[in-house]
């Protein structure tokens, strides 16, 4: 079953704004991670969080997550026609190593 | 450069006939994992192998299967692929099976069902 939802399903942007996108999920976690997936490619992993954690940093990357309400988002801020991919956030299940991939959210940056 | 390798990228098999998709790493980790991932959908987990212990999902059809012959090495067997099953199928390693731990993946293999 799918543990994530990702809202919006589709973000359309221009090069230069920032682009934000959430993710929401069921069961309490230990850590959530991001990852994106260029256009038929594999994923690749963005940045982890830790259920302790409220915000972390990664370049032009920022993920806050609120474990009270069981969602995370991820920002981008000052996007790139390289930024256009899908962006799944996953979580781990029962605590153990596997991952549970939300539904992801399609990002196209405007050139 | 360390990674996961994927063979083929696209294939194309009839209805019924028994399909092997591959995947090496090396990145010596101890952990592979099989996805499938639908259009537009999120990957779904397969199963996956701890060391040589193989770990199905209970929702994974009997139809798919794996080996893992080596750390390096792991195969997808398909017995008889339906319509439903055209997908891409993407591995992933980890390594050592800790919480937390990112996956690293392949690029995929595409599969087409005639």
């Amino acid at each position: 079953s799918q543990q994530g939802e990702e809202d919006p399903q589709a973000l359309s942007i221009q090069e230069g704004e920032n682009a934000t996108m959430n993710c929401s999920y069921k069961t309490s976690i230990n850590n959530l991670q991001w990852y994106r997936q260029n256009s038929g490619r594999g994923l690749v992993h963005l940045i982890l969080i830790r259920s302790n954690e409220r915000e972390k940093h990664s370049g032009r990357l920022r993920v806050t997550l609120d474990t009270s309400k069981k969602s995370s988002s991820l920002l981008i801020t000052a996007s790139r026609a390289a930024d256009t991919a899908s962006y799944f956030c996953a979580t781990d299940v029962d605590s153990s190593y596997k991952l549970i991939f939300g539904s992801g959210t399609r990002l196209l940056v405007r050139p | 450069d360390a990674m996961v390798i994927q063979n083929p990228r696209y294939q194309v098999t009839q209805f019924g006939k028994p399909v092997t998709l591959s995947c090496s790493q090396t990145l010596n980790h101890n952990v592979m994992y099989w996805y499938q991932q639908k259009s537009s959908q999120a990957p779904k987990l397969l199963f996956h192998y701890y060391d040589k212990d193989f770990n199905n999902e209970a929702d994974t059809p009997d139809n798919f299967q794996s080996r893992r012959p080596n750390t390096s090495f792991c195969f997808l067997d398909i017995r008889s692929p339906g319509l439903g099953d055209a997908a891409m199928y993407l591995c992933a390693t980890s390594r050592q099976g800790f919480n937390p731990e990112t996956q690293y993946f392949g690029p995929g293999t595409r599969l087409l069902v005639l």
